[in-house]
C-alpha cells in the first residue's frame, strides 16, 4: 500500500529552526508538496519539489531525496505565526495525491 | 478575489437527512477535489473532476455523489447522512488535472447526529 510517515506533533522555540521529516512510500512519484494549514482552517502551498535537491523561499526550505523516499521542511527564524500543522503529500503515478496525516508544530515562546 | 466559496461553512444535520455541500471556484480551473479531513488522519480524497462534464472516485466516495455541470460549480451530495460521515469537507482546485498546486475552500464542517 502507499503510505506517507511524519511526526504527529513538534515543538519549538521561537527564534530557532526546526526541521520536520516525511518519508513516502508510493506507487510511483511525481513531485512531492508541503501545505501549512492553521487550526479551523484550509491547506494553503508551501513547496514542490520533484527534483533532489533543496528549494529554498525565505524562511522555509524544502528538500527532496528521491532515491531515499524521503522529504524535510526547514523552518527558520521560527515566529509565532508559525504554529500550525504541516502536511506532506505525493503524487504517485496516477498523479493522484497521497496525504500524510500532518505535523502540529508548537512554537513556544 | 474570491477563489473558492464553499457553503454552508458548518451544518448539523439528523441521520438519515439529504445535504449538498457547495462548491464554487472562480480561476476557471479545471480539475476539482472533494476531500474530507479527520482528526489523525491525513486528508481523504472523496470525489474529483478533471474537466467540466466529467468525474470520479476517489479513496471514499461510498455514500457521496458529485456532479460537474460547469466549469466553476462542483457540489457534493450526502443522500442519506450517517454519523460516520462526520467531518471537515475541503473543496479544492487546480488548474492542472496532473498535479500543481491545489487552492482549497475553507471547509465545510459537518455534524451528523
Amino acid at each position: 500500500g502507499q503510505n506517507i510517515d511524519q511526526p504527529t506533533e513538534m515543538t519549538a522555540t521561537e527564534g530557532a529552526i526546526v526541521q520536520i521529516n516525511c518519508t513516502y512510500q508510493t506507487s510511483g512519484f511525481n513531485g512531492l508538496f508541503w501545505y501549512q494549514q492553521h487550526a479551523g482552517e484550509a491547506p494553503t502551498f508551501l513547496s514542490y519539489n520533484v527534483l533532489d535537491g533543496l528549494e529554498e523561499k525565505g524562511r522555509f526550505s524544502s528538500f527532496l531525496s528521491r532515491s531515499k523516499g524521503y522529504s524535510y521542511l526547514l523552518l527558520k527564524e521560527l515566529q509565532m505565526k508559525d504554529s500550525a500543522s504541516y502536511l506532506c503529500a505525493v503524487l504517485d503515478s496516477n498523479y493522484q495525491l497521497i496525504w500524510g496525516a500532518g505535523t502540529k508544530l508548537i512554537i513556544k515562546p | 478575489i474570491a477563489g473558492i466559496t464553499q457553503a454552508p461553512t458548518s451544518q448539523i444535520l439528523a441521520a438519515g437527512r439529504r445535504m449538498t455541500l457547495r462548491c464554487t471556484q472562480d480561476m476557471r480551473h479545471n480539475a476539482m477535489y472533494w476531500y474530507r479531513q479527520d482528526l489523525g488522519l491525513g486528508l481523504r480524497l472523496i470525489h474529483y473532476s478533471n474537466t467540466a462534464g466529467t468525474t470520479g472516485k476517489g479513496e471514499v466516495p461510498d455514500g457521496y455523489s458529485v456532479s460537474r455541470a460547469n466549469t466553476d460549480d462542483f457540489p457534493l451530495t450526502l443522500a442519506s447522512a450517517v454519523p460516520s460521515q462526520t467531518s471537515v469537507y475541503f473543496c479544492a482546485s487546480s488548474d492542472s488535472p496532473q498535479g500543481g498546486e491545489l487552492f482549497f475552500g475553507e471547509g465545510s464542517r459537518l455534524t451528523v447526529l
